[in-house]
């Protein structure tokens, strides 16, 4: 079974860069999965943030950037403001019509 | 502009079957590319993928709960429906349906959810 592993929990001084990355159990992630991030806060449906790696869906910031680190799918947030505390989720195209979601990764900005 | 919306019921029991209802405006799927996924979330877990139909009727579905799930489209009421059989309270969850635009492989709009919880 395909595992796709996020940090749990991130924390970042507002102003702040941070790195959130999504992991696969079988092998490194490549562009071929074309990774994608969704940001979620409590109560609402996700937002769509990034897709095929690193293309920022409409209307998302530019501090916003998505790319692939080493093995890993990232998604860079530089200069984290009050409102990007959020859980935000990756997820894979496997092929053959399936996605696969990370577990999520709950930011704090403080 | 894509909006989408979730209905069906609130409450089941055990073992019954679950049906959903994902109504859209913005795009058709008679369009050839486009594509609606079914998306859950236990409350304080993490999404999962269910499922995705194709604007040809094809439908595709997660490896775990395939047995249990069936996904179709109504053209031209422009809705799709979800149902899952034998529900268990670990099926407990939002589920929330998202567009697949053509080309591409992720979800670009999504619907608000709805909270279905499962309990005798």
């Amino acid at each position: 079974q395909t595992v796709v592993t996020q940090e749990p929990s991130f924390s970042v001084s507002p102003g702040g860069t941070v790195t959130l990355t999504c992991d696969l159990s079988s092998g490194s992630v490549s562009t071929s999965y074309y990774p994608s991030w969704y940001q979620q806060t409590p109560g609402q449906a996700p937002r769509t943030l990034i897709y095929s790696t690193n293309t920022r869906s409409s209307g998302v910031p530019d501090r916003f950037s998505g790319s692939i680190l080493g093995n890993k799918a990232a998604l860079t947030i530089t200069g984290a403001q009050a409102d990007d505390e959020s859980d935000y989720y990756c997820m894979l195209y496997m092929g053959s019509g399936i996605w696969v979601f990370g577990g999520g990764t709950k930011l704090t900005v403080l | 502009q894509i909006t989408l919306k979730e209905s069906g019921p609130t409450l089941v029991k055990p073992t019954q079957t679950l049906t959903l209802t994902c109504t859209f405006s913005g795009f058709s799927l008679n369009t050839g590319g486009e594509g609606v996924g079914w998306i859950r979330q236990p409350p304080g877990k993490a999404l999962e993928w269910l499922a995705l139909i194709y604007w040809d009727g094809d439908g595709r579905y997660s490896p775990s709960l395939k047995s249990r799930l069936t996904i179709t489209k109504d053209t031209s009421k422009n809705q799709v429906v979800l149902t899952m059989t034998n529900m268990d309270p670990v099926d407990t969850a939002t589920y929330f349906c998202g567009h697949r635009p053509p080309a591409v492989v992720h979800f670009d709009s999504w619907g608000q959810g709805t909270l279905v919880t499962v309990s005798s």
